[in-house]
This record gives C-alpha cells, structure tokens and sequence, in this order.
C-alpha cells in the first residue's frame, strides 16, 4: 500500500517568490491536512480539506493558501515568501475527521 | 484553546534504564496520538489511544490514557540506543474536521 507522497523533497526559493507544493494521500484516503513544522514553533496546524472543501484553517496569513482536488491530492501555495517560512511542511492523509493521520516525507523549504 | 504540553523536552539516558515521557493537555478530548520523528525525517505513528484508560505496547514503548487527568504517558522499558529519536504526542481537537494539535516534542537520546 503506497503511503503519503510529498513532492518536491527539498526547495529553496528566494524572498518574494511563491512556491507550490503538492500532497499524494493514501488511496481511499479523502482528508489532506498541512502542517509546519520549525525548530522555534514545533508542529503547527495549516489546514484541512476534505472532498475538495476546506474545513479548517490555522492562524497563518493569508499568504498561505491551498486547495483539494477531486482525486484527494492536495495542493498547498505559498506567495511573497519570507525568510520565516523556511520549514519542513508534512502532509498527513486520512479518511476522515478523527482518524488515524499518516504523514508523508515531507517538503523541506529554505527561503534565501 | 487547545494546549499539549510535553515533559521532559529532552532526555538523556543509558541504555537500559526505563523513563518515562508526559503528555498534558487542557480541554477534553479523548484520542491522542504518539509519534516518532527521527532527524530530518516525517513522522511514523506509534500509538493510536482512543478511549480512558487505553493501553497499547510495542516492544519496549508502553503508551497511556487518562482522559480525566488530561494526561497520557509513553514509557520506555530497558532503553536501546535504536530508540533515540523525538517523541511527539498529539491530541486529536473533537472538532469536525482532522486537526492535531502536538506537544513541543521531547528528544530523547539514548547513550550505550
């Protein structure tokens, strides 16, 4: 059974760009959430969609967007990056609300 | 608003010794989650606790339960250095959609 596929591994990206990074999730999963994970704030929550719809969002700033799409692969998009956004950002995948996460490798970006 | 704190943040021990890792939390929720994190790697779920009272064991890991205390324990029995890694717990946030919110992770190394 494939798990969670994060894509791309690694970025580095500029300040002021924008970057995209993309979520696989278990098949038959239909839930994608987001997480950022940094040294000085640990694990914290993005958002979630399911079935295409976003049902929760973090307190992150607007620059910090995403989307679902009808397979369950996930999208999540960062514009005018900042230096602060350097983070290694998991995707986890389950079938609903309340069950088991499973997360993928991760996308590891570096802002410069 | 929901809080997970985990205690001790880091732990250093010899082989061979048990300890044992906090998990405290502030509003009523009853599933919480154990992962492993290892350098540079994503989470691997160890522990799915879903009621009080819950008790789940793999190998030399112990994890626990206590919905009314608000508090889960991970012990670690006769340590190996294979065990060296970050423990995270997270609570799962009773709402609609999946959402965790995690502790700040405890370090734990393990030293021959």
């Amino acid at each position: 059974k494939a798990g969670v596929t994060q894509t791309p591994r690694y970025l580095i990206k500029t300040r002021g760009q924008q970057v995209t990074l993309s979520c696989s999730p278990i098949s038959g999963h239909r839930s994608v959430s987001w997480y950022q994970q940094t040294p000085g704030q640990g694990l914290q929550f993005l958002f979630e969609y399911f079935s295409e719809t976003q049902r929760n969002k973090g307190n992150f700033p607007g620059r910090f967007s995403g989307r679902q799409f009808s397979n369950s692969r996930s999208e999540m998009n960062v514009s005018t990056l900042e230096l602060g956004d350097s983070a290694l950002y998991l995707c986890a995948s389950s079938f609903g609300a309340r069950t088991e996460a499973f997360f993928g490798q991760g996308t590891r970006l570096t802002v410069v | 608003e929901l809080k997970v704190e985990q205690n001790p943040l880091f732990l250093s021990m010899q082989e061979g010794k048990n300890y044992t890792i906090y998990c405290n939390y502030s509003t009523t929720s009853d599933r919480l989650y154990w992962y492993r994190q290892d350098p540079g790697k994503s989470l691997e779920s160890l522990f799915v606790l879903l009621s009080n009272g819950a008790v789940k064991q793999e190998g030399r890991l112990m994890a626990s339960l206590d919905t009314k205390a608000r508090l889960s324990t991970l012990h670690i029995t006769a340590a190996v250095h294979d065990l060296s890694a970050t423990y995270f717990c997270a609570v799962d946030t009773l709402q609609g959609a999946q959402k965790l919110v995690f502790g700040q992770g405890t370090r734990l190394t393990i030293n021959p």
